[in-house]
Formats: C-alpha cells, sequence, structure tokens
C-alpha cells in the first residue's frame, strides 16, 4: 500500500518569494507522482506528474517538481510565486504495477502567497 | 471537450433523507473514481468503476453508500439515510483507463447534512 505525508499543512510566503512544498511517499512497489492545485469551491487540476524518466518535471504555471527515490520525495517548487498561486495543493501516488489504481492523497498544504 | 461534470454543485439534506450525486465523465472516458474530501483532509478514494462494473470499492463504507455506472448516463453515488458526518465534499475524476492515464476531476458536490 502507498501513502503520502505533506510535512507542511500551511505556508505563508511573500509575493515573488520562491516557495518548496514538500512531499514524501512511501511504497514497496514503483509509483506514478503527481501535484494538484486545488483553488477554493473548485475541483483539482493537474499541475505535473512524474511517470518515467527525468527526474525533474515541468508542470503549468512555472511549478516543478523532483523526484528523488532514495529520498522517497517529490518537492514541488516555484522561483518567484504569485498572489494568484493562493490555494490547497496536493501530492498523490499511485501504483503503476496495479492497473489503473486509485490515487493516494496527501492532506494537503495551504499556500498563501502574502503582498 | 467539456470536462468531468458533476451535480448538483451543492445539496443540502436532512439526517435520514438520500442524497444522490451525479457525474458525467469526460467524453471518451470509460472509468470513473469517486473521491471523498473532509473538512481540513485530502481526498480520499471510495469507489472505482467502469461501465456496468464496479471495480475496488475499497474506499466505501459498508452501509448506506452504493455507486453505479450504468451503460447509459451518468454515474451515481447515492447515500442512503444520511447523517451529519456525510458532510463533505465528494468528487468524481474518470480517465480513459489505459497506460498511465490521467484522472481529471470534476468541481465536486459539497453535501451539508443538517
Amino acid at each position: 500500500a502507498q501513502s503520502v505525508t505533506q510535512l507542511d499543512s500551511q505556508v505563508p510566503v511573500f509575493e515573488e518569494a520562491p516557495v518548496e512544498l514538500r512531499c514524501n511517499y512511501s511504497s514497496s512497489v514503483s509509483v506514478y507522482l503527481f501535484w494538484y492545485v486545488q483553488y477554493p469551491n473548485q475541483g483539482l487540476q493537474l499541475l505535473l506528474k512524474y511517470l518515467s524518466g527525468s527526474t525533474l518535471v515541468k508542470g503549468i504555471n512555472g511549478f516543478e517538481a523532483e523526484f528523488n527515490k532514495s529520498q522517497t520525495s517529490f518537492h514541488l517548487r516555484k522561483p518567484s510565486v504569485h498572489i494568484s498561486d493562493t490555494a490547497e495543493y496536493f501530492c498523490a501516488v499511485s501504483a503503476p504495477n496495479s492497473g489503473n489504481t486509485p490515487l493516494v492523497f496527501g492532506k494537503g498544504t495551504r499556500l498563501s502567497v502574502i503582498a | 471537450n467539456a470536462g468531468v461534470m458533476q451535480n448538483p454543485r451543492h445539496l443540502v439534506r436532512r439526517r435520514g433523507q438520500e442524497a444522490r450525486l451525479r457525474c458525467s465523465p469526460m467524453k471518451g472516458h470509460s472509468h470513473v473514481y469517486w473521491y471523498r474530501q473532509l473538512p481540513e483532509e485530502g481526498l480520499k478514494f471510495m469507489v472505482y468503476l467502469q461501465k456496468e462494473n464496479i471495480i475496488d470499492e475499497s474506499g466505501m463504507p459498508k452501509e448506506r453508500f452504493s455507486a453505479e455506472f450504468p451503460k447509459e448516463g451518468p454515474s451515481i453515488l447515492r447515500i442512503q439515510q444520511v447523517v451529519r458526518g456525510d458532510s463533505a465534499a465528494y468528487f468524481c475524476a474518470s480517465s480513459t483507463g489505459t497506460g498511465a492515464s490521467e484522472q481529471y476531476f470534476g468541481p465536486g458536490t459539497r453535501l451539508t447534512v443538517t
């Protein structure tokens, strides 16, 4: 079984500052990794995903994440945040070798960008 | 291409009533997943369906909850005799089901039990 830990429940950051949202996972098998963003009262939108290949993954809205197998991490980064990045961010895993398995989500990190 | 549709967006039910949540997957998608998001929590998997089949219902409470995805029409998540603890946001996602297929999420139904 897989599990996901998002180490920070809330991250306040000033506008134009860099940000890193941390995600660690545990799994006995190889995994696919995802970051989703949820704006208030909306559904989830995929930011980026790691399936295989290059460990540095670039996504939408200037976000990127790096898969680190030895540390079982998939931290999300953005070099300069905007007010519009204020949202809830969820890290998720799935097990590719088990077919189209459901996603296992972390509890989320609330990013608040301060003007 | 329309995204995943869910209705209603907001649903208020009194304790003991039934709640019916609908999900229309994206065009061409034959796999549907239901997730529940409790306040201050991440999304938890409930059930995974293909047309006319339940593939995995390991996250579904054993009583009062049921789901279907008929050959025609939307997927339905039904909650009978709702209780206050059922108040949550319920999200549906769909995928093509092939390879490393991405799950696309709907806007959710926010259920409030009074």
